[in-house]
């Protein structure tokens, strides 16, 4: 099966300092990445949509310039929070699309923690 | 815009009884899959079921089984003879089928599963 991994799992840091997340597609090539971030006990909220090569489409009320995503290959996205503070305390999960035969999967990392104290 | 609604926060069910999640979903599009996902406390996301909406017939995955009603767009998850381990955040989802389209997420349903 098709896999998607996050580094780091958790991170804590401290206000002001940012923090990147990867999100890496290990056996397949992925055309589009999305990130969400899930609070406790509420729904995903994607975040944005990045497809390789191409700036990130950030969904309303997400401010590109705090989170910054970088799509440097078909198996790499990244998530930059810069200048992090303790409001973007959250859990982050990237997701990776391929085709598989004629429709489009998708398949889920298992998230960061972060923690910004 | 579509959206997905999840009308029940939180479920319970007894080890080895059916229980059925429901989920209702607003959209134009004529052809779209739906998905139900499973949240356990590890946080990672399982697929549990999908239904494509062209297809009349209900999805079934051993103990998993949707019923899909198009023209009421229902999309209820019933799981038969429950778990322990099917205890989790279970996420009814949309999307379109063009390529890369995003996922639409309901609110989620909390199922906790007495033994």
């Amino acid at each position: 099966g098709a896999v998607v991994s996050q580094h780091p799992s958790w991170v804590i840091c401290k206000s002001g300092t940012s923090v990147k997340i990867e999100c890496r597609s290990l056996d397949f090539q992925a055309t589009t990445m999305f990130w969400y971030r899930q609070f406790p006990k509420q729904s995903l909220m994607l975040m944005a949509t990045s497809n390789e090569g191409s700036k990130a489409t950030y969904e309303q009320g997400v401010e590109k310039d705090k989170f910054l995503i970088n799509h440097a290959s078909l198996t790499l996205s990244t998530l930059t929070v810069t200048s992090a503070h303790p409001e973007d305390s959250s859990f982050y999960i990237c997701s990776a699309s391929r085709l598989a035969g004629d429709r489009y999967e998708q398949f889920f990392g298992p998230g960061t923690r972060l923690t910004v104290l | 815009a579509q959206t997905v609604t999840q009308s029940q926060p939180e479920m319970s069910v007894q080890e080895a009884e059916t229980v059925t999640l429901s989920c209702t979903y607003d959209t134009s599009e004529s052809d779209y899959y739906l998905f139900w996902y499973k949240q356990p406390p590890s946080r990672q996301m399982i697929l549990v079921i999908r239904q494509e909406a062209y297809k009349q017939q209900n999805a079934t995955e051993n103990r998993f089984s949707v019923n899909f009603q198009k023209a009421a767009k229902s999309f209820s998850l019933k799981i038969s003879d429950s778990q322990l381990g099917d205890a989790a955040m279970y996420f009814c989802a949309y999307r379109p089928v063009t390529s890369g389209s995003r996922l639409t997420f309901g609110e989620g349903t909390q199922l906790t599963v007495n033994p």
